[in-house]
C-alpha cells in the first residue's frame, strides 16, 4: 500500500515562527504536492514537484517555500507564519506515469 | 478556463437508499478523472481513475461512470459507514495540475 506520511497532525505557532511541515512517502514516486485546504475553498496548490530539487508553483505559492533533497522527502516552510496561513495542510505523491495521488493524513496547523 | 463543478454540495440519505453524485467538468481535454472519499479531519482517499468517456469503475457499494462532459459516482445501498466528502479531480490535457471539485458531503442516517 502506499504511504504518505507527515510529520505532525497538529501544529500550533506563533505568528512571524518559521514552520516545517515535513512529508515522506515510501512508494519511490516522482511527484510530490503540496496542498491547503480550507472550508468553502476546496482543496489548492502551493507547490510541487517532480524529481528532487525540482519545485514548481502551484495557484498560492505566496508566502510559502519548498525543499525536496531526496526523493521520498517533500518539506513545505512558511517563513514567518501568519494568521491567514490557518489551515489544514495536504501532502501527496503519484507516480511520474500514472497520475492519481495520494495523500498523506494532513496537518492542522493553527497560526496564533 | 478549466472547472470542476460538483452538485449537490450536500446530501443526506436514509440507509439502503440509492443515490448519484455529479462531477461536471470543463476542460480542453481530458487525461484522467478520479475520486477520491475523504472522512473528517483525515487526508483524502484515492478510489477510481476513469480515463475516456463510457470506462465504468466500482468498488463495493460505489460505481464510477464517466461521459464526456461529466461523471457520475453511484452509491447503492448505501450504509452509515460511507458518509464521507466525495471529491472529483481532473487532469487536463498539456497540464500537470490536477483541479479538484469542492465536494459533495454525503450523510447516510441509520
Amino acid at each position: 500500500d502506499v504511504k504518505v506520511t507527515q510529520s505532525s497532525r497538529y501544529l500550533v505557532k506563533r505568528t512571524g515562527e518559521k514552520v516545517f511541515l515535513e512529508c515522506v512517502q515510501d512508494m519511490d514516486h516522482e511527484n510530490m504536492f503540496w496542498y491547503r485546504q480550507d472550508p468553502g475553498l476546496g482543496l489548492r496548490l502551493i507547490y510541487f514537484s517532480y524529481d528532487v530539487k525540482m519545485k514548481e508553483k502551484g495557484d498560492i505559492p505566496e508566502g510559502y517555500s519548498v525543499s525536496r533533497e531526496k526523493k521520498e522527502r517533500f518539506s513545505l516552510i512558511l517563513e514567518s507564519a501568519s494568521t491567514n496561513q490557518t489551515s489544514m495542510y495536504l501532502c501527496a505523491s503519484s507516480d511520474r506515469d500514472k497520475y492519481e495521488q495520494y495523500f498523506g493524513p494532513g496537518t492542522r496547523l493553527t497560526v496564533t | 478556463e478549466d472547472q470542476v463543478t460538483q452538485s449537490p454540495e450536500a446530501l443526506r440519505l436514509q440507509e439502503g437508499e440509492s443515490s448519484s453524485l455529479n462531477c461536471s467538468y470543463t476542460v480542453s481535454g481530458l487525461r484522467g478523472l478520479f475520486w477520491y472519499r475523504q472522512d473528517p479531519g483525515k487526508g483524502p482517499e484515492f478510489l477510481f481513475t476513469l480515463y475516456s468517456a463510457g470506462e465504468e469503475k466500482e468498488k463495493e457499494r460505489l460505481k464510477a461512470t464517466l461521459t464526456k462532459k461529466e461523471s457520475f459516482l453511484h452509491i447503492t445501498a448505501p450504509k452509515p459507514e460511507d458518509s464521507a466528502t466525495y471529491l472529483c479531480a481532473v487532469l487536463p490535457v498539456g497540464d500537470d495540475k490536477i483541479i479538484f471539485g469542492k465536494g459533495t458531503r454525503l450523510h447516510i442516517l441509520p
